[in-house]
């Protein structure tokens, strides 16, 4: 089945600098690639997603890259602010809507002011 | 749109008692719904996978038995936990998905706790 990495599992930035979080996939039919932000005792909330025929999306200070050739894909978030502060989840999913996302371990991100 | 309710959010009962958990899509019809366990700083496991009207998916590990899943509509799936013991406690969450996309929307979670 598919496995997935995420690296690392704990980030610590200065407010106003960028983070990077990435992730790897085992199965290369792998073709949706969603971002989910889990703030302390809520709910995982999606972010940003992208799909396998796109290398790069954006959304204001959150972008998402893809690598299919080496199958891994990455979350920038640019100009971090406290609020970025929460735990971060990256996850693929192999076929149609109706299959299963494998996530990653978690990526815990503080921003310090 | 797409929001997912569950509930209790929080319940605590004694070993031995059996507990169930509601998941609702309240403003769409999800054709799959997801179990989640999430342990402590610790990533989602998914449990099972239920499409409406057919018997959950359960994943390697996860016993059937003693974690029963029901998706008897498009809007409700419930998560049974049978027999409870203190092992079993959890922080359980529940996602659904719209037929229509590929994007998966979680339930606030529900704080189990086994005396």
């Amino acid at each position: 089945g598919e496995n997935v990495e995420q690296h690392p599992s704990t980030l610590s930035v200065q407010e106003g600098d960028s983070a990077v979080i990435k992730c790897t996939y085992s199965d290369s039919a792998s073709n949706y690639f969603p971002w989910y932000k889990q703030e302390l005792g809520k709910r995982p909330q999606l972010i940003i997603d992208i799909r396998s025929n796109v290398g790069e999306k954006k959304d204001q200070r959150i972008a998402v890259t893809l690598n299919k050739t080496a199958k891994h894909f990455s979350l920038h978030i640019t100009e971090t602010q406290p609020e970025d502060s929460a735990v971060y989840f990256c996850a693929a999913r192999v076929g149609t809507n109706a299959g299963k996302s494998t996530f990653g371990d978690g990526t815990t991100l503080t921003v310090k002011p | 749109g797409a929001v997912v309710s569950q509930h209790p959010s929080r319940v605590i009962c004694k070993s031995g008692t059996s507990v169930k958990i509601e998941c609702r899509s309240l403003d769409f019809q999800a054709t799959t719904m997801f179990w989640y366990r999430q342990f402590p700083k610790q990533s989602l496991m998914l449990m099972a996978t239920s499409n409406e009207g057919s018997k959950a998916t359960y994943e390697q590990g996860v016993e059937k038995d003693k974690f029963l899943i029901n998706h008897a509509s498009l809007t409700l799936s419930t998560l049974t936990v049978t027999s409870a013991h203190p092992e079993d406690s959890s922080f359980y969450i529940c996602s659904a998905r719209p037929g229509t996309e590929e994007t998966q929307y979680f339930g606030p979670g529900t704080r189990l706790l086994v005396l």
